[in-house]
């Protein structure tokens, strides 16, 4: 098993819906979790972190955190065409910063 | 700077040849990761700095593959005698403590032919 798992996709949504990324991970003393955006042939960009459980809100983006779970999520509300990108979960375990292997994302205009 | 700095932005090695691959963190930054990443798939862990010192090189996939940091800013991964399947874009990323976001620089993209 994997440290990091997410569902590669692809995922896709019309525009202006919801859409719902998950990750789960391994090691359940991990505090702290991260959700990337990676275009194509770009680096990841730092989009959100969460560090204690339940939801954390930050305009179009709510990241939620169970860690009895060892789940985290990410919902993009009212998607738009430029939020189609690869979308990676990274959790810090021990001295290591797991990262997802991404889920790609497509909004359909 | 304002941001991570990596250089080359693109590198194309024989196969054999010797690259290095440097890294400048955001000023102040203790924490230095590598990272390589193959296409279509997530970055992988190589190596991780705090200040000058080299905390975890487990990642690293063989013993051509070297990073160092002798002053805690700049970092430079080099490998030896490249092989093909070394093909990937290197990440670098930076942040001011362990368990903080970090950001990446534009990477390294390396072909080796």
């Amino acid at each position: 098993q994997k440290e990091v798992e997410q569902n590669s996709g692809p995922l896709s949504v019309p525009e202006g819906a919801i859409a719902s990324l998950n990750c789960t991970y391994s090691d359940r003393g991990s505090q702290s979790f991260f959700w990337y955006r990676q275009y194509s042939g770009k680096s990841p960009e730092l989009i959100m972190s969460i560090y204690s459980n339940g939801d954390k809100e930050d305009g179009r983006f709510t990241a939620q955190l169970n860690k009895a779970s060892q789940y985290v999520s990410l919902l993009i509300r009212d998607s738009q065409p430029s939020d189609s990108a690869t979308y990676l979960c990274a959790v810090i375990m021990g001295n290591q910063f797991y990262f997802g292997t991404g889920t790609s994302l497509t909004v359909i205009p | 700077g304002a941001g991570v700095s990596q250089s080359p932005r693109y590198k194309v090695a024989k196969r054999g040849q010797d690259v290095a691959l440097r890294c400048d963190p955001i000023s102040g930054h203790v924490s230095l990761f590598w990272y390589q990443q193959a296409l279509g798939q997530g970055p992988e862990f190589l190596t991780y700095f705090q200040n000058e010192a080299q905390l975890d090189k487990s990642g690293l996939p063989s013993d051509r593959f070297f990073a160092e940091r002798p002053e805690g800013s700049v970092s430079t991964l080099k490998i030896q005698r490249t092989q093909q399947e070394d093909s990937a874009v290197y990440l670098c990323a930076s942040s001011l403590a362990s368990n903080y976001g970090y950001t990446f620089g534009s990477g390294t993209r390396l072909t080796v032919v």
